[in-house]
């Protein structure tokens, strides 16, 4: 009964691969977001989606790139990765003024 | 997205206590909220206050809001050990709820 679940929840992998973060939420939100979370806990809005439409883009590097195949879901591909992607990367979904978080992605960079 | 500012950055007391968390933004706002985020954990949704609200209760958790000063405190009470987390204060000071502005959060320890 996860309202927004996110895998992997841990992910350690090498400079210059590519991986995907995948996310789904059971709210029936119309709204879904990527977030960074750095080591200093500051929290950066990377993308958010409505209704399976991009409505933030941030600006973040191009090797970042969302896909949202229905309201459901959204999920972050990573090309190309680099040490300083290193984070906490959350989903979030909402409808109205209240966010729903994902338990969060750790990425680390080797 | 600039971040709001909270302070204190951390805050230590004896379970028992009331803790208080203060947070302020730039412009004028919509409504403002507050969250919690244990260790390791993602953030959950605490508290919304709008902005022709006051204050606003939700169990041990009291918010007030001050537009005029432009600034938030969180209030719990009778803190206990399940407590301890970090808080953040997000508003709609973007313009938009979709891309609230959050703060740098308040690292909270209640000690047993």
């Amino acid at each position: 009964d996860t309202a927004v679940s996110q895998t992997p929840k841990y992910l350690v992998t090498q400079m210059g691969n590519d991986k995907s973060i995948k996310c789904e939420q059971n709210l029936g939100h119309d709204t879904m977001y990527w977030y960074k979370q750095d080591s200093k806990k500051f929290l950066k809005i990377m993308f958010s989606y409505n209704n399976k439409e991009l409505i933030i883009n941030e600006t973040v590097p191009n090797r970042f790139s969302p896909k949202s195949p229905d309201k459901a879901h959204l999920n972050l591909h990573i090309n190309s990765l680099e040490l300083g992607d290193s984070a906490v990367y959350f989903c979030a979904s909402s409808r109205g003024r209240g966010y729903t978080f994902g338990s969060g992605t750790r990425l680390t960079v080797v | 997205s600039q971040q709001g500012e909270e302070d204190p950055q951390a805050l230590s007391i004896q379970e028992g206590e009331n803790a208080t968390m203060n947070c302020s933004y730039k412009t004028s706002i919509n409504n403002l909220q507050w969250y919690r985020q244990n260790s390791g954990r993602g953030l959950v949704h605490l508290i919304l206050i709008r902005s022709n609200e006051r204050e606003k209760h939700s169990g041990r958790l009291r918010v007030t809001l001050d537009t005029s000063k432009k600034s938030s405190s969180l209030l719990i009470t009778a803190s206990r050990a399940a407590d301890t987390a970090s808080y953040f204060c997000a508003t709609d000071e973007g313009g938009s709820n979709y891309q609230l502005i959050w703060g740098a959060g308040t690292k909270l320890i209640i000690k047993p």
